[in-house]
């Protein structure tokens, strides 16, 4: 039980387009979800925190309105990076929990590539 | 800011042995939780052990086992009879309504 999905794994974009990142619960209702960036070598940093029908709670010095957050519904958040440039480039790691509230399940992953 | 401390960049361990690995952190918070996160090349994050401030007793998880000072906001991970299979990257963690990572440990193990 508790898995998270991300779709999709590995994604190559040109510079200026934006692209869409998903992460679903598969088998558990996800009251809350939570996006990181992970550069190489380096840890996760929290980007935001989403709750299902609310906006997001973004951390200090991330840009909402270059990396848009929908948590739609309880199995499903997206994260869309807008305008992306090659600084973007980087490793996006989605979390979800509602299980037993404090406790964090992790996607796979996303390697994002902007060209 | 409330922050995740590691100082080990990086370990080695001979195959078989027992390593520790250090985490301490800084929170204003009562209740919290302490994980500590596996991730290997994969880069899947894998929970290895958590334990909850309020709660003495030390977490323990087969070969896996947590040193929790409390008031020192000292949280070390021990793990005996390394294995091959250990080898990762290590995170140690702090959570409520959020989590918190450090900056990671990278083990190697020795065959």
């Amino acid at each position: 039980g508790a898995v998270v999905s991300q779709h999709p794994s590995w994604v190559i974009c040109k510079s200026g387009t934006s692209v869409k990142i998903e992460c679903r619960s598969l088998d558990f209702q996800a009251t809350t979800m939570f996006w990181y960036r992970q550069f190489p070598k380096q840890s996760l940093m929290l980007m935001a925190t989403s709750n299902e029908g609310s906006k997001a709670t973004y951390e200090q010095g991330v840009e909402k309105d270059k990396f848009l957050i929908n948590h739609a519904s309880l199995t499903l958040s997206t994260l869309t990076v807008t305008s992306a440039h090659p600084e973007d480039s980087s490793f996006y790691i989605c979390s979800a929990s509602g299980l037993a509230g404090y406790e964090q399940y992790f996607g796979p992953g996303t390697r994002l590539t902007v060209t | 800011a409330q922050t995740v401390t590691q100082s080990q960049p990086e370990m080695s361990v001979q195959e078989a042995e027992t390593v520790t690995l250090s985490c301490t952190y800084d929170t204003s918070e009562s209740d919290y939780y302490l994980f500590w996160y596996k991730q290997p090349p994969s880069r899947q994050m894998i929970l290895v052990i958590r334990q909850e401030a309020y709660k003495q007793q030390n977490a323990t998880e087969n070969r896996f086992s947590v040193n929790f000072q409390k008031a020192a906001k000292s949280f070390s991970l021990k793990i005996s009879d390394s294995q091959l299979g250990d080898a990762a990257m290590y995170f140690c963690a702090r959570g409520d309504d959020k989590i918190i990572f450090g900056k990671g440990t990278r083990l190697h193990i020795l065959p």
